[in-house]
């Protein structure tokens, strides 16, 4: 199948430890932001949404860190698992169109 | 169904041809949306609907792409007189509502040749 992200910035780590994977956005009028979860031939897969009211999110195994004033948003996933690597992305809510704007992209490998 | 069904899932077709591309979403879900991926990228968006009528076709790169969704519920992305450069990887997603969390289908990807 099609391999996502083939020139994305990547992220290796180790089963069991924690994994960070960061996203700066554009648009500080953003109000709604999501991170997503795409495995190869797959289309993205909803991980944690927060709101731009709110600076963190705690979800099973993952944490969504907002920090509006440098426009900066992390994911944290606990315990990194072998089925968690996959390509990252970050989406921003832009306006009322309800459109997502998203961002490049993060490869997580996993390794043993 | 369960989730957002996207069909065919490969489709391969000449420079010049016409193709339609097509698009189940959740059974309720008055918001559709279609974007393009291109290998190595974020997906971009193409066109929202909001039950029948496009509410926002701003991502449409040129008059060669349009979409329907005449009953509020399938939805069909078409494409005239493709080009090399319309290769990619076009995904439907759909949601409750506007601007609520949008679930994806597994996508359609197209090979001009």
């Amino acid at each position: 199948g099609e391999s996502v992200g083939l020139h994305l910035p990547t992220l290796s780590v180790q089963e069991g430890d924690n994994s960070i994977i960061n996203c700066a956005y554009s648009n500080s009028a953003s109000d709604y932001f999501i991170w997503y979860k795409q495995e190869s031939g797959k289309g993205p897969q909803f991980i944690i949404d927060i709101r731009s009211n709110m600076d963190k999110r705690q979800g099973q195994r993952v944490t969504v860190l907002l920090n509006k004033t440098v426009k900066h948003l992390s994911l944290q996933i606990a315990a990194t698992q072998p089925g968690d690597s996959a390509v990252y992305f970050c989406a921003e809510n832009t306006g009322t169109a309800s459109k997502l704007t998203f961002g490049t992209g993060t490869r997580l490998q996993v390794t043993l | 169904g369960a989730g957002v069904s996207q069909t065919p899932s490969n489709k391969v077709t000449e420079k010049g041809k016409y193709v339609e591309l097509r698009c189940d979403p959740i059974s309720g879900h008055t918001a559709l949306y279609w974007y393009r991926q291109s290998l190595g990228q974020g997906p971009e968006f193409l066109i929202y609907f909001q039950g029948t009528g496009a509410a926002d076709d701003s991502g449409l790169p040129n008059d060669r792409f349009f979409a329907v969704r005449p009953e509020g519920s399938v939805s069909t992305l078409k494409i005239q007189r493709t080009e090399r450069g319309d290769s990619a990887v076009y995904l439907c997603a759909s949601s409750l509502l506007g601007g609520q969390e949008a679930f994806f289908g597994q996508g359609t990807r197209l090979t001009v040749v």
